[in-house]
């Protein structure tokens, strides 16, 4: 089944513990990205890759990091999480970039105390 | 920056009524326009989209206008049912180096029995 899996679905940390979300992709897209869902502020893009070795910036990188290593896995860094990044986090890929269909995991609650 | 405004944030109607929901942008070089629907407790699903070299597209009950010098576009259902209960998420992209994609805010679209 083509599809895009993130692990944690759930977690609760404190400030300061580095995290990691994994993200994987099974449909060999090129690009892959992460967004954060808050709440009457939309979704709105921390990072993406438009291919191994190639991210960028989107609207609210403070804070994060990511890698492409590989073409299937984007991995969301949070080095030192702080309470502001408690969000709902959800990883997504397309084809071969931001005007394909964006294909969106089932998502990532991240609290952070 | 670039920026993506939607309203209604909530809108309630009845049952075999239309709904409406209204997103305008702010960069003159975006050609990519989704919606996105959100149940609940999942990610994000493409359910129409439309590009600048069009005005108009439909699929079944969904329709999509677009105004590229107003710089508007907007969602249409018709004959609503209890399964359109859902966030509905615009956005805006550009075929560019730069490729990000900005959302709106989110409509939550009731639909009284």
């Amino acid at each position: 089944e083509a599809q895009v899996t993130q692990n944690p679905r759930y977690l609760i940390t404190v400030t300061g513990k580095k995290l990691t979300v994994t993200c994987s992709q099974n449909m060999n897209h090129e690009y892959m990205s992460w967004y954060r869902q808050d709440p009457g502020l939309g979704l709105r893009q921390i990072y993406y890759s438009m291919n191994v070795e190639v991210t960028d910036k989107g609207d609210v990188p403070e804070g994060y990091k990511v890698s492409r290593k590989e073409k299937r896995n984007f991995p969301l860094i949070l080095e030192s999480p702080s309470p502001n990044q408690t969000s709902l986090y959800f990883c997504a890929s397309s084809l071969q970039g931001s005007t394909d269909t964006q294909y969106f995991g089932p998502g990532t609650r991240l609290t952070v105390l | 920056g670039e920026n993506v405004e939607q309203h209604p944030s909530t809108l309630s109607v009845q049952e075999g009524d239309s709904a409406v929901i209204k997103c305008t942008y702010s960069d003159s070089a975006s050609n990519y326009f989704p919606w996105y629907k959100q149940e609940l407790g999942k990610g994000p699903q493409l359910i129409i989209d439309i590009r600048s070299n069009v005005g108009e597209k439909k699929d079944q009950r969904i329709a999509v206008t677009l105004n590229k010098t107003a710089k508007h576009f907007s969602l249409h259902i018709t004959e609503t049912q209890p399964e359109d209960s859902a966030v509905y998420f615009c956005a805006a992209s550009r075929n560019s180096s730069a490729s990000k994609i900005i959302f709106g805010s989110g409509t939550r679209l009731s639909i009284r029995p």
